[in-house]
């Protein structure tokens, strides 16, 4: 199907574990961003990308890594989860100046 | 400072009754502003982008202008359907990247 998608929809993990969300998008789309959206905070961009092996940091983006090897797929791992990255993340991809368009996004929660 | 702020942050309007959403900025160098509808639950839903003062864009019920400093979602005789977040977010001299208002919280009542 066209467009973005994001994996998985729902997580549930403890404490100190890895975590990876996975974000495709089929348009081939040169940017690429990931958000974290909080009650009280509205969306947060964690970490974005320019283009294939390009990544720059957003506003929060400690304990987040990210790569982006293929234009299509930008995936966020959380090396260590904490409590405080429970959040709804969501994936978007655009063109330069063009429309950004967001995936359905990620419930994660650490327990 | 560059920012973007939209107000109110939430609107209660009963079915039928047209009001107004604002999105306000001090940023320079605007290359575009985009209006989004957020529902609970899913990922911002694009609605409109305009590009330079003067502009309007038409949708169903909803209408958006821009002007130098501005912008206006115009909502004529909304229905509970539109109920949902309406977030504002401009393109400026960030290298590709949006700024976002906080949102508009509409609730529209039968």
């Amino acid at each position: 199907d066209a467009g973005i998608t994001q994996s998985p929809r729902y997580k549930i993990t403890e404490t100190g574990r890895q975590v990876t969300l996975m974000c495709h998008q089929t348009w081939s789309h040169s940017y690429m961003f990931w958000y974290r959206q909080d009650l009280g905070h509205g969306l947060r961009l964690i970490y974005y990308s320019a283009a294939a092996d390009i990544t720059d940091k957003g506003e929060v983006p400690d304990g987040y890594v990210v790569s982006r090897s293929k234009t299509e797929n930008f995936p966020l791992t959380l090396e260590s989860a904490t409590r405080s990255q429970t959040s709804v993340y969501f994936c978007a991809s655009r063109e330069f100046t063009d429309t950004q368009y967001f995936g359905p996004g990620t419930r994660l929660t650490v327990l | 400072e560059d920012q973007v702020t939209q107000s109110p942050e939430a609107l209660r309007l009963q079915e039928g009754e047209s009001s107004s959403l604002n999105c306000s900025y001090t940023v320079s160098g605007l290359r575009g502003l985009f209006w989004y509808r957020q529902d609970p639950g899913k990922g911002p839903e694009f609605l409109f982008t305009l590009y330079s003062a003067g502009e309007e864009k038409e949708k169903e019920r909803l209408k958006a202008t821009l002007t130098k400093k501005e912008s206006f979602l115009h909502i004529t005789a909304p229905k509970p359907e539109d109920s949902a977040t309406y977030l504002c977010a401009l393109d400026y001299n960030q290298g590709g990247k949006l700024i976002f208002g906080q949102g508009t919280e509409l609730s529209v009542k039968p």
